[in-house]
């Protein structure tokens, strides 16, 4: 059974810095790409960064490009989003998602875990 | 970017009924549209993908279809638990972007 399971949120004041974690089981972490989406409260999803299963690949949004650092260690089957100069718009529930394939494409996210949420207040 | 304009932004229907809910991409995306469903209090699920077709598990009164541009759901005999919001997605290019999502409510 596919697992993804998102740590290291909490509160943290405007300007520090915090970093996730995702751990995944339940299939060949090394062989799938990783994305981070976000839903902040009330409102719809905005996907955040992604990154291929052998991290030569990775995006941004711009609404984080500069500030957060999305990376991977396939020997610990674990994605990490590196999150610095936290702004109150960055509160938000973080999702970890793997990319589906089809037929050697991947632009769809077949499993979420279940998310972590990020507040930035003072 | 490419913007997903996603409608309506609710919907109410009643049990059985049929239920179609589109997105409409700024540019031209192929077929790397995916659908989405959010329950409250849950992560969002995957319902379909490459615009047609239908993630593994997910029952079959539920499909995609794509006319030119435009790309749509369809959720035939709407049941209780079909309640929720729903996203579309377009994985053609970074950054994805997803509709502003429509909220399905029972009549």
């Amino acid at each position: 059974e596919v697992q993804l399971v998102e740590s290291g949120g909490g509160l943290v004041q405007p300007g520090r810095s915090l970093k996730l974690s995702c751990l995944a089981s339940g299939f060949t972490f090394s062989n799938y790409g990783m994305n981070w989406i976000r839903q902040a409260p009330g409102k719809g999803l905005e996907w955040v960064a992604s990154i291929s299963s052998s991290s030569s690949y990775i995006y941004y949004a711009d609404t984080v490009k500069g500030r957060f650092t999305i990376s991977r260690d396939n020997a610990k089957n674990t994605l990490y989003l590196q999150m610095t100069s936290l702004r109150s718009e960055d509160t938000a529930l973080y999702y970890c998602a793997r990319q589906g394939v089809y037929y050697g494409l991947s632009y769809y996210f077949d499993y979420w875990g279940q998310g972590v949420m990020v507040t930035v207040s003072s | 970017d490419i913007q997903m304009t996603q409608s309506p932004a609710s919907l109410s229907a009643s049990l059985e009924e049929i239920v179609t809910i589109t997105c409409q991409p700024s540019q031209d995306i192929g077929n790397y549209l995916s659908w989405y469903q959010q329950k409250p209090g849950k992560s969002p699920q995957l319902l379909i993908h490459s615009a047609t077709s239908l993630a593994d598990g997910v029952p079959s009164r539920f499909s995609g279809s794509r006319s030119g541009t435009q790309y749509s759901l369809k959720i035939n005999r709407l049941q209780v638990e079909d309640t929720g919001i729903y996203y579309c997605l377009q994985g053609y290019s970074a950054p994805w972007t997803f509709g502003g999502g429509t909220k399905l409510e029972l009549k």
